[in-house]
This record gives C-alpha cells, sequence and structure tokens, in this order.
C-alpha cells in the first residue's frame, strides 16, 4: 500500500505555544488529504479536508483559526495548533486520498501525540 | 443518524479461533465503498480490506474476509486464525461517491476492541 508520514510523532509543549504537524504522502501524490483527531477510546473525529492550492473544508464546530491547515504540494499538508491548551492535548492523525473514487482507499499516517501542559 | 455502526465494543477470541467483527452501515447511495482498518496500541491506522457496492463477491485478504451483505447493509470482517498480533481496535468506514465530485470522507464506526487470548 501507499505510504503516508506525519512528523513528529510526539510533541510536549506549553499551553499559549504554536505546534504544526506535517503529512507527507511519500511515493503517490495526493490531491487531497484529511486531518482527523482521536480521543482516548473514541473513534477518530473528521476535522478538516484539505486540497491542495486551495482553502481546507472544516468539520462543523472545528474553529478553522485555531487548527490552520496548509496543503502547500501535492506530497504535503500542514496542521498548525495556534495557541494550544490543555483541551487540546490529542492524537492527531492524516490520511492521504490515492485516488478520487470512492473505492478508493485512504491511507494514513502514523499519528501524532499532542501534549499541552 | 449514525452511518456505521459496530455494536460490540470488546470482543474476545482464543488464538487460532476464528472471529467475526460486526459491522452494518446506513446509506441510500448505490455507490460506496465499505473499509475496515486495524488501530494497534501504537496508534496508526492499518487498512486491511475493501468492499465495492457493486462487487458481486465477498472482499479477501489473506486472513481477513469481509462478509458483505448487502441488502442487510452488513460488512462484517472474519478474521480467521487468530494471532495473538491480532489484538487491537478495529474499525468499521463507509465512503459515498460525492455528488460534487472529487473525495468524499470516510466515515468511521466507534470501533470494537478485540483481544486474541493465548
Amino acid at each position: 500500500g501507499a505510504v503516508v508520514s506525519q512528523h513528529p510523532s510526539w510533541v510536549i509543549c506549553k499551553s499559549g505555544t504554536s505546534v504544526k504537524i506535517e503529512c507527507r504522502s511519500l511515493d503517490f501524490q495526493a490531491t487531497t488529504m484529511f486531518w482527523y483527531r482521536q480521543f482516548p477510546k473514541q473513534s477518530l473525529m473528521l476535522m478538516a479536508t484539505s486540497n491542495e492550492g486551495s482553502k481546507a473544508t472544516y468539520e462543523q464546530g472545528v474553529e478553522k483559526d485555531k487548527f490552520l491547515i496548509n496543503h502547500a504540494s501535492l506530497t504535503l499538508s500542514t496542521l498548525t495548533v495556534t495557541s494550544a491548551h490543555p483541551e487540546d492535548s490529542s492524537f492527531y492523525i492524516c490520511s492521504a486520498d490515492s485516488g478520487t473514487e470512492y473505492q478508493e482507499t485512504q491511507y494514513f499516517g502514523p499519528g501524532t501525540r499532542l501534549l499541552v501542559l | 443518524a449514525q452511518k456505521i455502526t459496530q455494536t460490540q465494543p470488546g470482543m474476545f477470541v482464543q488464538e487460532k479461533e476464528a472471529v467475526t467483527l460486526d459491522c452494518t452501515y446506513d446509506t441510500s447511495d448505490p455507490s460506496y465503498g465499505l473499509f475496515w482498518y486495524k488501530q494497534p496500541s501504537s496508534g496508526e491506522m492499518i487498512f486491511l480490506i475493501y468492499q465495492g457496492s457493486y462487487d458481486q463477491q465477498n472482499a479477501t485478504e489473506g486472513r481477513y474476509s469481509l462478509n458483505f451483505q448487502k441488502a442487510r447493509k452488513s460488512a462484517n470482517l472474519v478474521i480467521s486464525a487468530s494471532q495473538l498480533g491480532d489484538s487491537a481496535m478495529y474499525f468499521c468506514a463507509m465512503r459515498e461517491l460525492s455528488s460534487q465530485g472529487g473525495s468524499e470522507k470516510l466515515v468511521f464506526g466507534k470501533g470494537t476492541k478485540l483481544t486474541v487470548n493465548p
């Protein structure tokens, strides 16, 4: 299957700082990437859909100004958690589309664990 | 309304035995895809198997098979010959054809935690 990397895998930061998470498709081009958030023992919650060269589409209830998404190239999308607070502590995971059809598989990165102190 | 329902929060199975993880879905779209992902404690989401709505045969991938019953809207995952390394969370997901073109998001169930006992 296709490979998606995510960096960093772990980040601990102080409250009020911003944290950038990178998601890369290593061996394929992804016009669309997705950002999810997962709390312990819960399912994945889609935060936003990141489209190369255009603005991200955010899910209802997700603050656009707090979770900045940039999809600058066909292989890279970034999520920046601005002015992070302890309640932003979570597991963030991205996925990349291998195609545009419904039967195409989304491949996931390994995830980033964020702890805000 | 919940589109993907996984009714088993947890399942236990003896090593080397088979286990079925349930998944039902709700959609009015004739074109959709069903996916199963495995999430071990490390957190990564591992793609296991895919079933398309128009596929005539049930999907199989090694020890994984998908029991697709379209009329009942169920897509149960069957794991044969369970191994200790199969212990993980398992998520069922559905993707529908986007009416606007382009990519359509995956909708996940709440997951089932599988524990394989030695």
